[in-house]
Formats: C-alpha cells, structure tokens, sequence
C-alpha cells in the first residue's frame, strides 16, 4: 500500500509563477518529511524538508508547508523557473520502530516550468 | 567532495543470471540504503546497513536478493537467478549517521538494471 501519495503525476507552470506541488500521507508515525528533486540518468537530491512540530520551512525560493490533521503536504516554488523542470518527490520517514532510516517515496510528479 | 557512486550505470543481462550493483557511499558515511525504482513508481527501500551490518533488510523482495559491506564503506547489492520484474533503477543513498529520520541521505545516480 501506497503511504506516501502524490495524485499529481504532472503539472506545468509557466515561468515567475507559482508551482504548488502536493503530497498526502496515510501513516501518522511519520514524523518527518522530505522532498526530492530528480533530473533524468540522475540520483534524486534533497530539496528541502520539514520536522512534524512544525508547520512551514522556507528555504529561499521553495516553502514546505504540513497540515498535520489533513496529512497533507505541499511545497511551493515562487518564481518558478526553467530550471526547476524535474520530476519532484515527496518522502516521509519516522524516528520511531523498526523503520528507523527508511524513507517513503510518492510516484513524483513532474513538474515543467515554461518559458 | 565526492557524491555516492555506483556502478555500472547501465547493466542489461538475460533473465536467470547472477548480478552485482556496487555502491561507494559518501566518505564518512557511515549508513548506507539501497533502494529500488520501477518505471512510473517512486524509490523503494530496499536494505539499510549502520556499519557492516544490516540493521534492516525488510524491503528485499525475496531471498533472490542479498546485500553486503564488508569493510563499512563500499556496499554490493547481489541478484542471483534475475527475473524481468527485476528491472529498474537501482539507487543507493548514504547519511552521516548514526541515523535519524533527520539525517539526510544523499543519493548516487543509480544502476539502470535490465532484464531480458
């Protein structure tokens, strides 16, 4: 079973605008959540991430925001820009139990920022 | 410094043989994952070594798949009797450690496995 949901496999954005890209969870143990960016024949790399105590990180032109009663999150990249286009994955992973370093990928979505 | 490399980058082999995916974590990591990304899916963990040993290996599939790091740095991921549905990508990642869901891991570029 799918914990970590991405229902947006696609999504374009014209540039200087806002993407907002977005990401459910079903296990309430997570208490930690990343996301990753992925160019093609490359290894995804670590974008931002956020701590369940909290409720919004920001890191320059990208903002992670978790709503932990609707287990839902989403980042936000303003203004977008060509460079941004990669596929984008949200991950989750819980300092508690056996799992303890496992992360919890969505499918990705794949986002496209156009001229 | 250097990333996490792995090699090869490409493996393509016919179904029933044995293959090995090697992975060079970041120096001074001392955790180490594998994971596993099928075409449309996102990665999925597959194995996590703390030193040389294996502090969880769960997410492997079958006893088809086994994984070591002898020495605690470099990590090989072993495949014997390799079916189709073998074929993916192949990522391995390392963090700092001791772990924590707060240690980033960081991730090589994967081997692309491929199954005839």
């Amino acid at each position: 079973d799918q914990q970590v949901k991405q229902n947006s496999p696609s999504l374009s954005v014209q540039e200087g605008r806002i993407s907002i890209l977005n990401c459910d969870y079903t296990n309430s143990m997570f208490d930690y959540f990343l996301w990753y960016k992925k160019y093609p024949a490359e290894g995804p790399t670590f974008l931002i991430s956020i701590s369940s105590i909290k409720d919004k990180n920001e890191d320059g032109r990208f903002t992670v925001f978790l709503n932990k009663s609707a287990k839902h999150l989403s980042l936000h990249i303003v203004p977008s820009q060509p460079g941004d286009s990669a596929v984008y994955f949200c991950a989750a992973s819980s300092d508690r139990g056996s799992t303890l370093g496992r992360l919890y990928f969505g499918r990705g979505t794949q986002l496209t920022v156009w001229p | 410094g250097a990333g996490v490399s792995q090699t090869p980058s490409n493996k393509v082999t016919e179904k029933g043989k044995y293959v090995e995916l090697r992975c060079d974590p970041i120096s001074g990591h001392t955790a180490l994952y594998w994971y596993r990304q099928s075409l449309g899916q996102g990665p999925e963990f597959l194995i996590y070594f703390q030193g040389t040993g294996a502090a969880d290996d769960s997410g492997l599939p079958n006893d088809r798949f086994f994984a070591v790091r002898p020495e605690g740095s470099v990590s090989t991921l072993k495949i014997q009797r390799t079916e189709r549905g073998d074929s993916a990508v192949y990522l391995c990642a390392s963090s700092l450690a001791p772990s924590s869901s707060t240690d980033t891991q960081y991730f090589g570029p994967g081997t692309r496995l491929t199954v005839l």
